[in-house]
């Protein structure tokens, strides 16, 4: 069965730091990959996808981030971040040939101003 | 803009009510989904609607959960006889055909939060 690992549940930065949140995911066939961000009191928002071609994707924002296949990796980052940035990080994985989409428990980030 | 529209957006039902959640998807689209989403827990997929169709009903509970997108009006989920492990944020998604295929990105509610007494 599918699944959607993000390794951190909470992460704390101060502006200008540099961002990364891990995914993973376990799934042997073609998958979409997306970020997905919920800032407080909003609903999800989409940050990127990924369905094929160049693996590094560039999103809204100043995110980007890199599907690695050979590590069933999705990774987000982003180079400088702002308080503004403060929101819950979801990543989220789709078999090409259904219809579920799988997502992580997500991450929450605090940017410290 | 006409995003994707939930309603109620808060909830609160005693056990053994039922509790009838609406979503009207974006305009033009077709394809509907049904996430729930417990507390320090992602979303967990319940159902995938098109019109008048159930695609896949594979995440919901087998008893008391139901789903429609009738022809006309809003998609509905609805849960009979709630219990307190029914509380969570309840999402709802839609997506677009573009060219007879199914446009994969999903576009989000902001969610019912049902609260069970």
């Amino acid at each position: 069965a599918q699944s959607v690992s993000q390794h951190n549940h909470h992460v704390i930065l101060s502006e200008a730091a540099s961002l990364e949140l891990g995914c993973n995911y376990s799934y042997g066939g073609t998958v979409n990959l997306f970020w997905y961000v919920q800032y407080p009191g909003q609903h999800l928002q989409l940050l990127l996808k990924y369905f094929s071609g160049d693996p590094l994707v560039k999103g809204i924002k100043g995110f980007e981030a890199e599907f690695i296949k050979s590590k069933f990796s999705f990774n987000l980052r982003k180079p400088s971040v702002q308080w503004s940035d403060t929101a819950e990080y979801f990543c989220a994985v789709k078999d090409t040939g259904g219809f579920k989409t799988i997502f992580g428990a997500g991450t929450r980030l605090f940017v410290k101003a | 803009n006409a995003g994707v529209m939930q309603n109620p957006r808060h909830l609160v039902r005693r056990r053994g009510q039922e509790a009838r959640l609406r979503c009207s998807p974006m305009k033009g689209h077709s394809h509907v989904y049904w996430y729930r989403q417990l507390p320090e827990e992602g979303l967990k997929f319940m159902v995938y609607l098109q019109k008048e169709n159930i695609i896949d009903e594979s995440g919901m509970p087998k008893e008391r959960f139901s789903a429609e997108f009738p022809k006309e009006g809003p998609s509905i989920l609805r849960i009979q006889q709630v219990v307190r492990g029914d509380s969570a944020a309840y999402f709802c998604a839609s997506s677009r055909t573009s060219g007879g295929k199914i446009v994969e990105t999903q576009y989000f509610g902001p969610g019912t939060r049902l609260l069970v007494l």
